[in-house]
Parts: C-alpha cells; sequence; structure tokens
C-alpha cells in the first residue's frame, strides 16, 4: 500500500487543455516534492513545498501543499507536448534521515 | 555544476552472482540516499547515508548493502541476485544542510536472467 496516493494514474489530453495531478495522504510530512520522470532516467525535480497552505508557480505549473501538510496538487495550465511524462510526488516525514516516500505516479500524455 | 553521476546505466547479471554499483553526489552534497524503481512496486527506499554513515534504512532484505566513503560517493551492493531484483535503481544527493530537495541520478537499469 503507497502511503502517498496519487489521482489519477493515467491522463490523456490535447495540447491546449489544463490538468490537475492530485496527491494525498493520511500522515502529515515536513515537505514534498514533485517530480517528472521520463523512461529510462531519473526523476527531475519541479518543486519543493514546505509550508502549509504554500502555493509555488513554475511557469505554466502551479503546486499547492495543503494547511494540514498531508496532501499537494499539481496543475497545468494550457498543457504542452513537452509535458509529457510521469509525474510523481513525494514526501518526507519528519526526522525520516531522506527517506521520501513516493506516490505511484500520475502519467500524463499531451497530443498535439 | 555536474548532477548526480551513476555508474554503469545497464547491467547483465545471472542469478546468483553479485553486483556493486556506484553514484558521485552533487559537488558539496553530502547525503546520499539509494532506491529500487520497478514496475509493480515503484520507487521504494532503500538507504541513505551521511558523512559515511547510514542513518536510514528501508524494508529489505540484508542482501542489499551500501557505504558511503569520505569524498561522499556512495555504492550499494547486491548479494546473491535474485530475478526480482531487476530493476532502475536510483540514488539521490541532498546538501543535507537543512535542506529538503534530493536530486536524482539517471540511475542503473539492472537485469537478473
Amino acid at each position: 500500500t503507497q502511503l502517498l496516493e496519487q489521482s489519477p494514474q493515467f491522463l490523456s489530453i490535447q495540447e491546449g487543455e489544463n490538468l490537475t495531478v492530485y496527491c494525498n495522504s493520511s500522515s502529515v510530512f515536513s515537505s514534498l516534492q514533485w517530480y517528472r520522470q521520463e523512461p529510462g532516467e531519473g526523476p527531475v525535480l519541479l518543486v519543493t513545498v514546505v509550508t502549509g497552505g504554500e502555493v509555488k508557480k513554475l511557469k505554466r505549473l502551479t503546486f499547492q501543499f495543503g494547511d494540514a501538510r498531508k496532501d499537494s496538487s499539481l496543475h497545468i495550465t494550457a498543457a504542452q507536448t513537452g509535458d509529457t511524462g510521469l509525474y510523481l510526488c513525494a514526501g518526507e516525514e519528519t526526522d525520516s534521515w531522506g527517506k521520501l516516500q513516493f506516490g505511484a505516479g500520475t502519467q500524463v500524455v499531451v497530443t498535439p | 555544476k555536474a548532477g548526480v553521476t551513476q555508474t554503469p546505466r545497464y547491467l547483465i547479471k545471472t542469478r546468483g552472482q553479485q553486483v556493486t554499483l556506484s553514484c558521485s553526489p552533487i559537488s558539496g552534497h553530502r547525503s546520499v540516499s539509494w532506491y529500487q524503481q520497478t514496475p509493480g512496486q515503484g520507487l521504494q527506499f532503500l538507504f541513505e547515508y551521511f558523512s559515511e554513515t547510514q542513518r536510514n534504512k528501508g524494508n529489505f532484505p540484508g542482501r542489499f548493502s551500501g557505504r558511503q566513503f569520505s569524498n561522499s560517493r556512495s555504492e550499494m551492493n547486491v548479494s546473491t541476485l535474485e530475478l526480482g531484483d531487476s530493476a532502475l535503481y536510483l540514488c539521490a544527493s541532498r546538501w543535507a544542510g537543512g535542506s529538503y530537495e534530493q536530486y536524482f541520478g539517471p540511475g542503473t537499469r539492472l537485469t537478473v536472467t
């Protein structure tokens, strides 16, 4: 059982559409990170959120950390084909010494 | 600044053999974590090293071990390989001075036949 539940598991949209990926848990995290991974490569860090209620924007990507630091969301505006990839959320509990708990991932496919 | 490097990138081993994977962290980073990624289980934490000391360990059998050297480079070893050990092995480094960000290397793809 994954400590972090991501939804949806798969998302297929057309270029220009918006999408939201959710990451939920019953645990409280000291930080939560979002990564994007291409096949056969390591995950690439997109953002880290640490404060409850925090909102971070990275160009067309908006990340939110829940007030209770148990959940997060990733919203992409006007998706582009370059946004295609596996999106992973990962949380670190307090005093867990470098141990990230990962969600199962959301595979996003953006078609022209 | 160079990113995290892992060698080798691909490896094919036979069941029962052992394997050593290497990870060089980003310059100045002192913490290295290792993860196993499989289609069925996703990304699972193996262990974390800081200043040559293992501070945390995941739920893996004792066949999986690691170490860290004084220059922060790290190795992980898997002995008596099983077919189920086939996976992408990823290491991630972190500055560890109160930062949260972990930066991943490209991974080592291990295939056990």
